[in-house]
């Protein structure tokens, strides 16, 4: 079983509007987790970084949080945009090993 | 920040034969690097993980002898398609881990630009 999951699999939403993306992690302890945003044809990019012990990390619009007792973490964007469109990968790290979830398909419409 | 570069950005070959893509990290050592393929609309692949120095591990399903990788050197990967055939299309993306000082020294992972490979 992937030891990241992340939900929901793919999301359609209208311009302007906020969306919440979830990932859940069965790797513990774990020492960071981070999101990336992947655009299409392009590798992906860092959004935040959160070690175990931070609770919340903004990037502009884009809002993580960790629940590191659920071994839960969310992606909050707010008043997206057209440019928002694009795969969202959770990644949580431990050691040397680093477990990625398969991302959040986001399109956002006008 | 440490940064990733992929080359070539984009390659069409015909069939048959052997295409290698460079994975470089630029301002910091890589000791261990990934190397993932896309299918459009999909989700990263993981194909096998780099070590400097030593042989790479290939996921369960990817055929080593098809996809050679080296990594010679600490900021330096390559993967080297051979034979390739159509079905080898594919967008190729590597990442590598690296020590993050502004987190107590925890491993991160930062992608390259990734690769589109086009074979005819």
């Amino acid at each position: 079983k992937n030891q990241v999951e992340q939900s929901p699999q793919s999301l359609i939403i209208l311009e302007g509007k906020n969306c919440t993306l979830q990932c859940n992690y069965t790797v513990s302890p774990f020492s960071n987790l981070r999101w990336y945003k992947q655009d299409t044809g392009r590798g992906p990019v860092s959004l935040t970084i959160m070690t175990f012990s931070e609770n919340t990390k903004s990037n502009g619009r884009y809002t993580a949080t960790l629940d590191a007792d659920t071994k839960q973490s969310s992606l909050h964007i707010t008043a997206s945009q057209l440019s928002d469109s694009a795969s969202y990968i959770c990644v949580v790290s431990l050691n040397n090993r680093l477990a990625f979830g398969k991302g959040n398909q986001v399109v956002v419409i006008p | 920040g440490a940064v990733v570069s992929q080359h070539p950005s984009w390659v069409i070959c015909k069939s048959g034969t052997s295409v290698k893509i460079e994975c470089r990290s630029l301002d910091f050592q890589a000791t261990t690097m990934f190397w993932y393929r896309q299918f459009p609309k999909q989700s990263l692949m993981l194909m096998a993980t780099s070590n400097e120095g030593s042989k790479a591990t290939y996921e369960q399903g990817v055929e080593k002898d098809k996809f050679l990788i080296n990594h010679a050197s600490l900021t330096l990967s390559t993967l080297t398609v051979t034979s390739a055939h159509p079905e080898d299309s594919s967008f190729y993306i590597c990442s590598a881990v690296h020590r993050d000082r502004w987190l107590s020294g925890a491993n991160v992972l930062t992608f390259g630009a990734g690769s589109r490979l086009t074979v005819l």
